[in-house]
């Protein structure tokens, strides 16, 4: 069963532009949500996450945001920078029980 | 500190064969867990352990599958007769306890590639 979702399998946006990318979960009990962003042959890098009391974080060029109701959350970067490009991944928590989307391959164009 | 470390980087083995996997988590964090990772997918949770103690376990560990922490530091992910099936990234991570849930944020090592011919 897939609990958390990440429809976009990839995203291309040109330097300097905003990149958003999407996750949907299904599971009301998650309370915890984390962006981990991945490079070729690394293992997933913590980005930035977000409780579920709140519907924004923010940590320099990237920001989090969460709509409960809607059970979506979203991470835009911006701007954005070649060295974003990597696989990110969206993740859900409550307890020590995590859910990771399928990921969403960012390609940051110069 | 360095990290989470895991090794070996890479395993080809053959069907049929046991292998071995070891985790060094970052040496304050008292709770390590194990994922799997296949290709185009996600991490998907194997098993959990706080201290020594292995507190939970996925369905996705087969009889197969076992995993230690024996002094509540490294910890070894052994499969035995390993199946095509097993092939994946194998991913280790670790958290602190002394952050307080829900920051109890994981963070994960390189991972081990498991290849079974």
């Amino acid at each position: 069963d897939q609990q958390v979702k990440q429809n976009s399998p990839s995203l291309s946006v040109q330097e300097g532009r905003i990149s958003i990318l999407n996750c949907d979960y299904t599971n009301s009990m998650f309370d915890y949500f984390l962006w981990y962003k991945k490079y070729p042959a690394e293992g997933p890098t913590f980005l930035i996450s977000i409780s579920s009391i709140k519907d924004k974080n923010e940590d320099g060029r990237f920001t989090v945001f969460l709509n409960k109701s809607a059970k979506h959350l979203s991470l835009h970067i911006v701007p954005s920078q070649p060295g974003d490009s990597a696989v990110y991944f969206c993740a859900a928590r409550r307890d020590n029980d995590m859910r990771f989307g399928a990921g969403t391959r960012l390609t940051v164009k110069p | 500190d360095t990290g989470v470390s895991q090794d070996p980087r890479h395993k080809i083995t053959k069907r049929g064969q046991n292998v071995t996997f070891r985790c060094d988590p970052i040496s304050e964090h008292n709770r390590l867990y194990w994922y799997r990772q296949t290709l185009g997918q996600g991490p998907e949770f194997l098993t959990y352990f706080q201290n020594e103690a292995q507190l939970e376990k996925s369905r996705l560990l087969s009889d197969r599958f076992s995993a230690e922490r024996p002094k509540g530091s490294f910890s070894t992910l052994e499969i035995q007769r390993t199946e095509q099936g097993d092939s994946a990234m194998y991913l280790c991570a670790s958290s602190s306890l002394l952050t307080r849930a829900p920051t109890d944020t994981q963070y994960f090592g390189p991972g081990t590639r498991l290849t079974v011919l």
